[in-house]
């Protein structure tokens, strides 16, 4: 069965940093590009950012550029999301989605990321 | 790419058919157009992808249809499950936006 496990969140003051893990399991991993969407509370759904197979092609929405950084490790079928500069708008649910020919599935169950004072 | 769906809300009950749609801002390929469900509690779920291809194990009552810039999701008899918010996603170009969803209402 293809699990992704997302882990990391938690509360953060404004300009602190956080680091999010997504484990996968049940297929192989480094053949796929991975990707992070995230809900603020109330909101729709916001594509972060996605790293390719080999971390070749990586891509970030344009308010992330420059604060949040996308890696990837194919030995431990993981991808994370380094987050530095959170403000307040951060505050979301952050899913990991395996990215499959222009589709993203399966998702996570999702990380709650709060950002307060 | 800004896509607009609507109606925002649509109120229905089991058994009815429900048509939301799905405006891009520029026309894109087909391929590049899904369809997500999403539920309290659940992480989203990808219903159609390429426009109108079912996701593995969708009940046929779900179907996707459109093309260029008018893009459509159909569930032909509403089941009580159904009653969600649904997103539609572009993937022609980067940032890979979603519609703001249309919540599936009893």
């Amino acid at each position: 069965e293809v699990q992704l496990v997302e882990s990391g969140g938690g509360l953060v003051k404004p300009g602190g940093s956080l680091r999010l893990s997504c484990a996968a399991s049940g297929f192989t991993f480094s053949s796929y590009t991975m990707t992070w969407v995230r809900q603020a509370p109330g909101k729709g759904l916001e594509w972060v950012s996605s790293i390719s197979s080999s971390s070749s092609y990586i891509f970030y929405a344009d308010s992330m550029k420059g604060r949040f950084t996308i890696s990837r490790d194919n030995a431990k079928n993981s991808v994370y999301l380094q987050m530095n500069n959170l403000g307040v708008e951060d505050t979301a649910i952050y899913y990991c989605a395996r990215d499959i020919l222009f589709r993203f599935d399966p998702w996570g169950q999702g990380t709650l990321v709060t950002v307060s004072s | 790419i800004v896509l607009t769906q609507s109606p925002a809300t649509l109120s229905l009950s089991p058994g009815d058919r429900a048509t939301l749609s799905c405006r891009a801002s520029q026309s894109i390929k087909s391929i590049y157009l899904a369809w997500y469900q999403h539920r309290p509690g659940h992480p989203p779920r990808l219903l159609i992808y390429s426009t109108s291809f079912r996701a593995t194990g969708l009940p046929d009552r779900f179907s996707g249809s459109g093309s260029g810039t008018n893009f459509t999701l159909t569930i032909s008899r509403l089941e009580p499950e159904d009653f969600a918010v649904y997103f539609c996603q572009q993937y022609a170009d980067s940032p890979y936006t979603f519609g703001q969803g249309t919540k599936l209402d009893i």
